[in-house]
């Protein structure tokens, strides 16, 4: 079955920390998305990969092929970072399969 | 900048109502979707149009339905709500991929929360 898994569910984490979200899923996909979603409900999109690594000011996805594995970095981490961040893939399909995101909250 | 627009933020409707949540995009994308995002669930798909005219179920198919009678638009018709439907419902679209490649990228709206009462 195509699957999603994220982790951790949440996290806190002090001003300044780095932050690693995680995401597992099945054999082949054929991109992954990242996404965040703040308070009031509007999703964005970060990143869409298949492959290596991107980075966009201070966060940074990576992807590895053959551990079926991606995580979701963010360096220095303020609050103005805390949202819920979503992983999801595409199965071959132009649909996406969706984790059930990670709630960070960065405090002063 | 692109632009993926939902009629209403917050909408409160009572049991047995007909409602119409209604999304436009700007961006001439042929996939549009529509979920609904439910604490520890995540986001479901209910219905994915991909083309005007053309429709397919989603995951949680069942209280709804869907029209797309122009490229730019995708409506969400709940026939009858009911307080089980009490959700937050995103809209997305995209460009048709050949099975989600890169040209796929997801755009989303700002969602509407929806209370049947």
């Amino acid at each position: 079955k195509n699957e999603v898994e994220q982790s951790p569910q949440n996290l806190t984490a002090q001003e300044g920390e780095f932050i690693t979200i995680n995401c597992s899923y099945s054999v082949g996909i054929s991109a992954l998305h990242w996404l965040q979603q703040h308070p009031g409900g509007g999703i964005v999109s970060l990143f869409m990969l298949s492959s290596g690594k991107k980075k966009h000011g201070r966060l940074i996805a990576t992807i590895n092929i053959q551990e079926k594995h991606s995580s979701l970095h963010i360096t220095a981490s303020h609050p103005r970072d805390s949202a819920v961040y979503i992983c999801a893939a595409y199965y071959n399909t132009d649909k996406l399969i969706f984790g059930t995101g990670t709630r960070l909250q960065v405090f002063p | 900048d692109v632009k993926v627009t939902q009629s209403s933020r917050y909408l409160v409707k009572r049991t047995g109502e007909k409602v119409f949540l209604e999304c436009v995009q700007d961006m001439d994308h042929e996939n549009m979707f529509w979920y609904r995002q439910d604490p520890g669930l995540g986001l479901r798909l209910i219905y994915f149009s991909y083309d005007v005219k053309m429709k397919e179920k989603g995951d949680i198919p069942e209280g709804y339905s869907v029209s797309r009678e122009k490229k730019e638009r995708f409506s969400l018709i709940l026939e009858s709500a009911s307080t089980n439907q009490t959700s937050m419902y995103l809209c997305a679209s995209s460009f048709s991929g050949t099975g989600g490649s890169m040209n796929t990228e997801a755009f989303f709206g700002q969602g509407t929360r929806l209370t049947v009462v």
